[in-house]
């Protein structure tokens, strides 16, 4: 499969503990772009990534809230201590970096917190 | 003002008919611009893409931008109940993508 790719597809935590969700780019795309998603809402942008770099980082809270995009493997969207209101659906994004072309979305993961 | 917006809807068609969606956007400087279908508990999958002033036909599908006035449509002929989802249009800027909220399409049988 040559899709974006995320794992978990559902996700339950806890208040209070960590999540974590991961993302691989389509091949050949080097850019990485997290949403999330409120019930009914439209799509958030929260950051978006290029390989060991943040380009913008305007839609993420400022707080426990952290991405990152290694050399090797996937990005990784980290929310720590989460509560209630984090729960939603997120969603990553990959393209090959001109705006050009569009962005070709993941599943995404749905996070439940209980 | 918002960067893209959208009529929410719902808008409702009848099988068959002609729906027509509408997006507008701000930056008079953007340069690419694609339509999404987003099914209810999915992911948004690209449907079209279009950069120049004037009409792309895929299939039912017909995007429409018009960049002196800032807007950008799809038109899909034929409406059938499997098109029921919600339509996000996307706007291309230096290197972030404009989501609009969407528009709730229903193809009433």
């Amino acid at each position: 499969n040559a899709g974006v790719m995320q794992n978990p597809r559902h996700l339950v935590r806890r208040r209070g503990q960590e999540a974590r969700l991961r993302c691989s780019p389509m091949k050949g795309h080097s850019h990485v772009y997290w949403y999330r998603q409120l019930p009914e809402e439209g799509l958030k942008f929260m950051v978006y990534l290029q390989k060991e770099n943040i380009i913008d980082e305007s839609g993420m809270p400022k707080e426990r809230f952290s991405a990152e995009f290694p050399k090797e493997g996937p990005s990784i969207l980290r929310i720590q201590q989460v509560v209630r209101g984090d729960s939603a659906a997120y969603f990553c994004a990959s393209s090959p970096g001109r705006t050009d072309q569009p962005q070709h979305f993941g599943d995404g993961t749905r996070l439940s917190i209980l | 003002q918002k960067e893209v917006e959208q009529n929410s809807g719902p808008l409702s068609v009848p099988e068959g008919a002609i729906a027509s969606l509408n997006c507008t956007y701000s930056d008079r400087g953007s340069q690419s611009f694609f339509w999404y279908r987003q099914y209810s508990g999915k992911s948004p999958e690209l449907i079209m893409s279009i950069y120049s002033n004037g009409d792309k036909e895929d299939g039912r599908f017909t995007a429409q931008l018009n960049k002196a006035s800032q807007y950008v449509s799809l038109l899909i002929r034929d409406s059938q109940p499997s098109d029921s989802a919600t339509y996000l249009c996307a706007v291309s800027g230096t290197y972030k993508y404009i989501f609009g909220t969407g528009t709730r399409l229903k193809v009433l049988a």
